[in-house]
């Protein structure tokens, strides 16, 4: 069955420190991974997608196949980076996306 | 500005009742999905819409329906109301095609006592 894990609910760090959200994906075919962004009063908004292999806001993600992850990580957070951010995985035609239950980042100054 | 408005925004049921959700989409798109996210969860698929006809559904009751009009405005209705059923209910609708983007409403955040 298709699932997507974030096993952290709250990630605190402080300015400038490191950061990595984790997520781990369970899925029978070839997934296409994605995280989305919610900063505080938006609404959800993709952050970005491991086809296009960007870098957004100093934000990257790799898609490990053989670990079934998809961490996101940033060199070094900013206070503005404080949201709620959710794995989602959804297969090629992109129909149906399925959610992790998300993790709140908090960076203190 | 995703285009993406629900309407209403919040509203308070009770058990039992019907409740009737609404979305529409500016650029006109022909695919429509909603989600359910309860209070400290992820947003979980309910069920797509594709020129009118549901073209997929996640693990939801029958008493979850939908409907698209040709103007591709869409609605949720949920019969028979529990309390599960209290939680954020999102719409969305397909970014740049082919990129798997969504762009999200601000959801209806129904109450069920």
């Amino acid at each position: 069955a298709q699932r997507v894990t974030q096993p952290e609910k709250l990630l605190s760090v402080f300015k400038g420190a490191p950061v990595e959200l984790k997520c781990n994906y369970s899925y029978s075919g070839s997934p296409e991974l994605f995280w989305y962004v919610q900063y505080s009063r938006q609404r959800l908004q993709l952050l970005l997608r491991h086809i296009s292999r960007e870098s957004i806001k100093g934000f990257t993600a790799d898609l490990n196949k053989g670990e079934t992850s998809f961490h996101l990580k940033k060199p070094f957070a900013q206070e503005e980076d404080s949201a709620m951010y959710y794995c989602a995985l959804s297969a090629y035609n992109f129909n149906k996306f399925y959610f992790g239950s998300g993790t709140k980042l908090n960076v203190k100054p | 500005e995703t285009g993406v408005t629900q309407s209403p925004t919040h509203l308070i049921k009770t058990r039992g009742q019907q409740v009737t959700l609404r979305c529409s989409s500016q650029s006109g798109h022909n695919t429509v999905s909603w989600y359910q996210q309860a209070l400290g969860q992820g947003p979980q698929f309910i069920f797509q819409y594709y020129r009118e006809e549901e073209n997929g559904r996640g693990n939801f009751p029958p008493r979850f329906s939908g409907l698209q009009f040709p103007n591709y405005s869409s609605e949720l209705n949920v019969n028979a109301l529990e309390l599960d059923d209290s939680a954020l209910y999102l719409c969305a609708s397909p970014g740049t095609p082919n990129t798997g983007e969504l762009f999200f409403g601000e959801g209806s955040r129904l109450t069920v006592l």
